[in-house]
């Protein structure tokens, strides 16, 4: 089974507009992270947001939330006022157990932000 | 926060020929680092866990006598493509965690487009 699940190959979304991205995952750890990364065309990775299995908040980052629903599993992104530069590939991520090991990716969801 | 250097950014080369990327931490010391390949519109798959000191551990179904990862200092490992292939033409990328970081998330570097001809 996958660890990561992202259903969604493809987003649009206008300018100035909230999107969510889907984020579903699947661990028997107790303890575990959950990221995001936005890949644009260049390839790098960029870290956006991180949220911990013991975290009771969803967390923030500027125009980036995570909902985070435990119960169910999911970790879902959600953009805040979209920007142009927005587009790109966005990956989530998990890491099982504690420590600093590997993340597990998904497939990721292309975002095309229109004017 | 913690960055990570990769070199080349862009390598094109023959088959047959071998082929050395380099992954720096600039400003923290990395005893472990992790080697990802991304093929195109494809997510990023683990490869190998480098480590300092010691031998690298490889994922399933990667070679590592074709794959060589050297981790020689706290700061420098290295993917070395040996007697490369069409087939291994894709982005490397490798990462690294930093303790300093509260999330523990990875650092990557920017990549490293591989072309074999």
């Amino acid at each position: 089974a996958q660890k990561i699940t992202q259903t969604q190959p493809g987003m649009f979304v206008q300018e100035k507009e909230a999107v969510t991205l889907d984020c579903t995952y699947d661990t028997s750890d107790q303890s575990y992270g959950l990221f995001w990364y936005k890949q644009p065309s260049s390839g790098e990775m960029i870290f956006l947001i991180y949220q911990g299995s013991y975290d009771e908040q969803n967390a923030t980052e500027g125009r980036y939330s995570l909902n985070f629903q435990k119960a169910r599993k999911s970790a879902n992104l959600v953009i805040s006022a979209s920007q142009l530069g927005d587009s790109a590939m966005y990956f989530c991520a998990m890491r099982e157990g504690r420590g600093y090991s590997t993340l597990t990716f998904g497939k990721g969801t292309m975002l095309l932000v229109s004017p | 926060g913690a960055v990570v250097s990769q070199h080349p950014s862009r390598v094109i080369c023959k088959s047959g020929t071998s082929v050395k990327i380099e992954c720096r931490s600039l400003d923290f010391q990395a005893t472990t680092m992790f080697w990802y390949r991304q093929f195109p519109k494809q997510s990023l798959m683990l490869m190998a866990t480098s480590n300092e000191g010691s031998k690298a551990t490889y994922e399933q179904g990667v070679e590592k006598d074709k794959f060589l990862i050297n981790h020689a200092s706290l700061t420098l490992s290295t993917l070395t493509v040996t007697s490369a292939h069409p087939e291994d033409s894709s982005f490397y990328i490798c990462s690294a965690p930093s303790i300093s970081s509260g999330a523990g998330e990875l650092f990557f570097g920017e990549g490293s487009r591989l072309t074999v001809l």
